[in-house]
């Protein structure tokens, strides 16, 4: 299963975008990548995935790198709500979620 | 979104005692549901991967015998502690697949707090 690694926490000024980066570079072409945040004593709430292509829904955009080697999350306008633990995830041909230590988010006001 | 939900949300028990944790998805069937459990302040870890109608499969590590899981139906695993012990306190969290719908995606329950004494 590849791994990820993300660096351990990030701040961000609230209604600046978040960028939130991930390595991976043992990722196999078939392999997707997932993001998810989890937010004190929740549950882990899905953000966005993809494959290669760029990826865009109402919450987030995902940049995945030619290589596929690596891959950016962006918040466009974060808030303080948006303050969170993010994962980004490699999801195995067994369909199975091997989570990291993930990335820290603080948005300050 | 697909909604998973987890119940209880949080328990108590003595230590010797045996808990069960349910974990339903609510606007979907799950083929797959997984189990994690989360230490205060790490990550989650994958405990086990449960398929419908068929026994679940464990990571390594993982005690079969102490943590019980049964995938009954589309829309309910659950997962039980047997004689849980102090060390068995931690956040449990369910997740459900989404397969064969499209967006092949886990969506994750709310949680579920355990505590022994």
């Amino acid at each position: 299963d590849a791994k990820t690694t993300q660096p351990t926490s990030m701040d961000c000024a609230e209604g600046r975008a978040a960028n939130l980066p991930c390595n991976h570079s043992t990722i196999s072409g078939n392999e997707y990548v997932y993001w998810y945040r989890q937010i004190h004593s929740q549950g882990p709430q899905y953000i966005i995935h993809g494959l290669k292509n760029n990826e865009t829904n109402e919450m987030a955009s995902l940049i995945i790198t030619e290589d596929r080697k690596s891959s950016t999350l962006i918040l466009p306008h974060a808030t303080l709500r948006d303050t969170a633990v993010y994962y980004c995830i490699v999801r195995s041909g067994t369909y199975k979620y091997i989570f990291g230590t993930g990335t820290r988010l603080k948005v300050l006001a | 979104g697909a909604v998973v939900s987890q119940h209880p949300s949080w328990v108590i028990c003595k230590s010797g005692t045996s808990v069960k944790i349910e974990c339903r998805s609510l606007d979907f069937q799950a083929t797959t549901m997984f189990w994690y459990r989360q230490f205060p302040k790490q990550s989650l870890m994958l405990m086990a991967t449960s398929n419908e109608g068929s026994k679940a499969t464990y990571e390594q590590g993982v005690e079969k015998d102490k943590f019980l899981i049964n995938h009954a139906s589309l829309t309910l695993s659950t997962l039980t502690v047997t004689s849980a012990h102090p060390e068995d306190s931690s956040f449990y969290i369910c997740s459900a697949r989404t397969f064969p719908l499209a967006k092949d995606t886990q969506y994750f329950g709310p949680g579920t707090r355990l505590t022994v004494l």
